[in-house]
């Protein structure tokens, strides 16, 4: 079983849906948990970043972790067509890695949102 | 300004063959990272510097991998006598100290092994 689990889509939605994206975890030592967005032939792009449990907003981007139930989601509002793209969680323990800053990954979710 | 470069952009090379990859971090990051993404996988850990020293390789997935970095900047992943397996996305990013900073990733090389 993978440590990070991230449901692969691909996922399709109208213009101005509203859009969920999940993972789940194994290791309760991750502290940090970020999305990052990466579109076709191009790196992943940092979008969000939280630090333990909490949700965190930026725009239309909202970010929740709950650590008790190893779960941490990222919702679109007012999805756009140049949301589509991957959407990959990573989660990072910085103690047992010694501060080294490595990421582990989901598999990434693909979106399409359609005009 | 600059952000992180890679070269090839694409490679493709003969089962058995030795390949380098290039990355050029953005200017005054000490940290640098290799990942590797596979098709319909996530990316994958190689290794991390700190200046020119690779603390952590535990990603590293067989001895015909290794990576260097020279000057604290340019990076050279090198896969000698390559598999099929080897075939992915191989992805470099950098941060400014390593830890919690961001890591911005380059566009990545595409390497395939025929």
């Amino acid at each position: 079983q993978k440590e990070v689990e991230q449901d692969p889509g691909p996922l399709s939605v109208p213009e101005g849906a509203i859009v969920s994206l999940n993972c789940t975890y194994s290791n309760s030592a991750f502290q940090y948990f970020m999305w990052y967005r990466q579109y076709s032939r191009k790196g992943p792009e940092l979008l969000m970043y939280t630090y333990s449990s909490g949700n965190k907003e930026d725009g239309r981007f909202t970010a929740q972790v709950d650590k008790s139930s190893k779960y941490i989601s990222l919702f679109i509002r007012d999805s756009q067509p140049s949301d589509s793209a991957t959407y990959l969680c990573a989660m990072s323990d910085l103690w047992s890695s010694g501060n080294t800053g490595k990421l582990i990954f989901g598999q990434g979710t693909t979106l399409q949102v359609k005009p | 300004g600059a952000g992180v470069s890679q070269s090839p952009s694409n490679k493709v090379t003969e089962k058995g063959k030795d390949v380098e990859l290039r990355c050029d971090p953005i200017s005054g990051h000490t940290a640098l990272y290799w990942y590797r993404q596979s098709l319909g996988q996530g990316l994958e850990f190689l290794i991390y510097f700190q200046g020119n020293s690779a603390p952590d390789k535990s990603g590293l997935p067989s001895d015909r991998f290794s990576a260097e970095r020279t000057g604290g900047s340019v990076s050279t992943l090198t896969i000698q006598r390559t598999q099929q397996e080897d075939s992915a996305v191989y992805l470099c990013a950098s941060s400014l100290g390593g830890g919690v900073d961001t890591q911005y990733f380059g566009p990545g090389t595409r390497l395939t092994v025929l």
